[in-house]
């Protein structure tokens, strides 16, 4: 089976513009989790969407949002960007949404605002 | 409210030397625990799960962890360190019930010398 995989590898942006990033999960898998990682604050939670409603939602300002569609693929979008989105972004599937379920992450979408 | 903490940021073995890798967690529920490592440039990598079904728990490329609930710890441990070990692991709790977020440590960087 293919791995979850994300595009774009890499963005650069600058600020005050929107970006918008993809994540294909697992084929089969049905949940799809975000996640921002920096040097500062370590590796924080996003959203989890499962069948397209989003069940969480992590403590970050409305800027950022996201969306599931049927075929499980999801998108985030960050609108007016700021300097300090620079990030790695990490998408994470699983099959459903037991808590002692595996969650596999994504090689990421780098995230640059100049 | 769920926690996790790394004890050290930074370990350094020779290799063929043990492996320990500290940390401790904060949960008001019987919560289930990982261990990711992720290498430079690459996804984040499952090692290992505690779900409750056994307190010592075996993971992939000989790295184990015990829970201990009386002292609310799960660290990761090694017999031998092998360079390709060097990479940066993170102990990960989940952060409700429902599963429906992981909650990650700071991460802890190992470095192998030989």
């Amino acid at each position: 089976k293919a791995g979850v995989t994300q595009t774009p590898r890499y963005l650069i942006k600058t600020r005050g513009q929107q970006v918008t990033l993809s994540c294909s999960p697992i084929s089969g898998h049905r949940s799809v989790s975000w996640y921002q990682q920096t040097p500062g604050q370590g590796l924080q939670f996003l959203f989890e969407y499962f069948s397209e409603t989003q069940r969480n939602k992590g403590n970050f300002p409305g800027r950022f949002s996201g969306r599931q569609f049927s075929n499980s693929r999801s998108e985030m979008n960050v609108s007016t960007l700021e300097l300090g989105d620079s990030a790695l972004y990490l998408c994470a599937s699983r099959q459903g949404t037991a808590a002692q379920e595996t969650q596999y992450f994504g090689p990421g979408t780098r995230l640059l605002v100049l | 409210a769920q926690s996790v903490t790394q004890l050290d940021s930074h370990v350094s073995v020779s290799e063929g030397t043990p492996v320990l890798l500290r940390c401790n967690y904060s949960s008001s529920y019987s919560p289930s625990l990982f261990w990711y490592v992720q290498h430079p440039n690459k996804g984040l990598q499952l090692l290992l799960k505690y779900t409750s079904a056994a307190t010592l728990v075996k993971g992939i490329n000989g790295f184990e962890a015990e829970f201990k609930k009386s002292e609310t710890s799960f660290h990761l441990t090694k017999p031998s360190a092998h360079m390709s070990d060097a990479a940066e692991y993170f102990c990960v709790v989940t952060m409700n019930q429902a599963g429906t977020a992981l909650i990650f440590g700071k991460g802890t960087t190992l470095s192998v010398s030989s």
